[in-house]
């Protein structure tokens, strides 16, 4: 079965750290990557997304991602924390062979430290 | 404004009377979704919608059913609700589907199921 797997539920990181937060997935056909992140009592917003085209994606507030598809990860990192960055985000996969299943993990709360 | 809506915001109701919870949008998307949301779980798939007339399961179906007759809408219905359904329900929206579309997500409603 297809999944996503997100390494730690809780990250902390002091204010200007580098924010690394990891998504690995497993699908016999690459799919279609998502990075949203939720702020509290608030739906989830995207951040970014990788859909075949460059494998280091952009995406708002600084947060970027690569897709390595030897490593079958989509890890998203920001080089310097900021408290406004203090939510839960998750990574999502899209399916699309036989089925348009979203899969996403189980969530990476970020706390930042001033 | 381009949104998805979702009514209402908190219901509280006891097991088995029969709910509707709204989700409505506004940007003519093709793709509607459920999930459910618990701690330490993420967000889990309930049904998709590929258009009108076109559902179909996510990972967990079991207690749910859906309906698509137009466009804009896609309410969840409980028919006999259980306190195992206690969650926060997001409902979801996307141009279309299998193309890496970005999911657009409504507020949210915390259902309690007594």
């Amino acid at each position: 079965a297809q999944s996503v797997t997100q390494l730690g539920s809780h990250v902390s990181v002091s204010e200007g750290a580098l924010v690394l937060l990891r998504c690995n997935y497993s699908s016999s056909v690459p799919p279609y990557l998502f990075w949203y992140v939720q702020y509290p009592n608030q739906g989830l917003q995207l951040l970014l997304k990788y859909t075949s085209a460059a494998t280091l994606v952009k995406g708002i507030n600084g947060f970027e991602a690569e897709f390595k598809k030897s490593e079958t990860s989509f890890h998203l990192t920001k080089p310097s924390a900021h408290m406004s960055d203090a939510a839960e985000y998750f990574c999502a996969v899209s399916l699309t062979s036989g089925t348009y299943k979203y899969i996403f993990g189980t969530g990476t709360r970020l706390k930042v430290l001033a | 404004e381009a949104q998805v809506t979702q009514n209402p915001r908190y219901l509280i109701t006891v097991t088995g009377k029969k709910l509707t919870v709204t989700c409505s949008q506004n940007m003519n998307h093709e793709y509607m979704s459920w999930y459910r949301q618990d701690p330490g779980l993420g967000l889990r798939q309930i049904y998709y919608s590929m258009n009108v007339e076109v559902t179909d399961k996510g990972d967990v179906p079991e207690g749910y059913k859906v309906s698509r007759k137009e466009k804009r809408n896609f309410p969840l219905i409980l028919e006999s609700p259980s306190p195992n359904q206690t969650s926060l329900y997001f409902c979801a929206s996307s141009l279309l589907a299998g193309v890496g579309g970005e999911q657009f997500f409504g507020p949210g409603t915390r259902l309690t199921v007594l």
